[in-house]
């Protein structure tokens, strides 16, 4: 079965300062996998996602997430936090075979320090 | 705007009762979905729907019922029998296939006391 691990619950960094969300997850082929963000209360935005080819891929907000299938990993990153990226983090993969669910990860809280 | 809307937003019930989480889409998504989120912990799948009419469970299924008798609708009853029932629970559509972007709503918050 899939599984989607994000080893950091908490993450606080500076605004300004550069950022990596870690994400690993366990899965016989390749992967989809997507980035979402989740404000307090709200539901959840995609960030990005990765179907093939390129392993680095853009997202929104200035987000960008690298695969790297040697690690199994899917790393989230933006070279400048911003306040307003403080939020929670979830990771989630699909399988490529019938059906379109998404396992996620626990999440991971980002906090910003002015 | 297209969307996918969720009502209520917070919802109080006694233990024992059923409660009715509504879930409507505008987006023409054959797809829909519910998942559980607890406080610290990622979201987990309770119920989906890829057609009209047709649903399977996901993995935390027992304690919820679903029914999909419209495209745009896809209601989630939390029933008595669920053990611990208090949580966020989020509904979610895409179009039908694999590796499609799964949108989700805002939202229903459940307490029950």
């Amino acid at each position: 079965a899939q599984s989607v691990t994000q080893p950091d619950i908490h993450i606080t960094v500076s605004e300004g300062a550069s950022l990596e969300l870690r994400c690993n997850y366990s899965y016989g082929a390749t992967p989809y996998l997507f980035w979402y963000v989740q404000s307090p209360g709200q539901g959840l935005q995609l960030l990005l996602k990765y179907f093939s080819g390129d392993t680095l891929v853009q997202g929104i907000k200035g987000f960008e997430a690298e695969f790297k299938r040697s690690q199994s990993s899917f790393n989230l990153r933006k070279p400048s936090v911003h306040w307003s990226d403080a939020a929670e983090y979830f990771c989630a993969v699909a399988s490529r075979g019938a059906g379109n669910m998404l396992t996620f990860g626990g999440g991971t809280r980002l906090m910003v320090k002015p | 705007d297209g969307g996918i809307t969720q009502s209520p937003k917070y919802l109080f019930r006694k233990e024992g009762q059923n409660v009715t989480l509504s879930c409507e889409q505008n987006l023409n998504h054959d797809a829909m979905y519910w998942y559980r989120q607890d406080p610290g912990q990622g979201l987990r799948l309770i119920y989906y729907s890829q057609i009209v009419n047709d649903f399977q469970k996901g993995d935390i299924a027992e304690g919820y019922s679903v029914s999909r008798e419209k495209k745009e609708s896809f209601p989630l009853t939390v029933t008595s029998a669920q053990k611990n029932p208090t949580a966020f629970y989020l509904c979610a559509s895409s179009m039908y296939g694999h590796g499609n972007t799964i949108y989700f709503g805002e939202g229903s918050w459940l307490t029950v006391v």
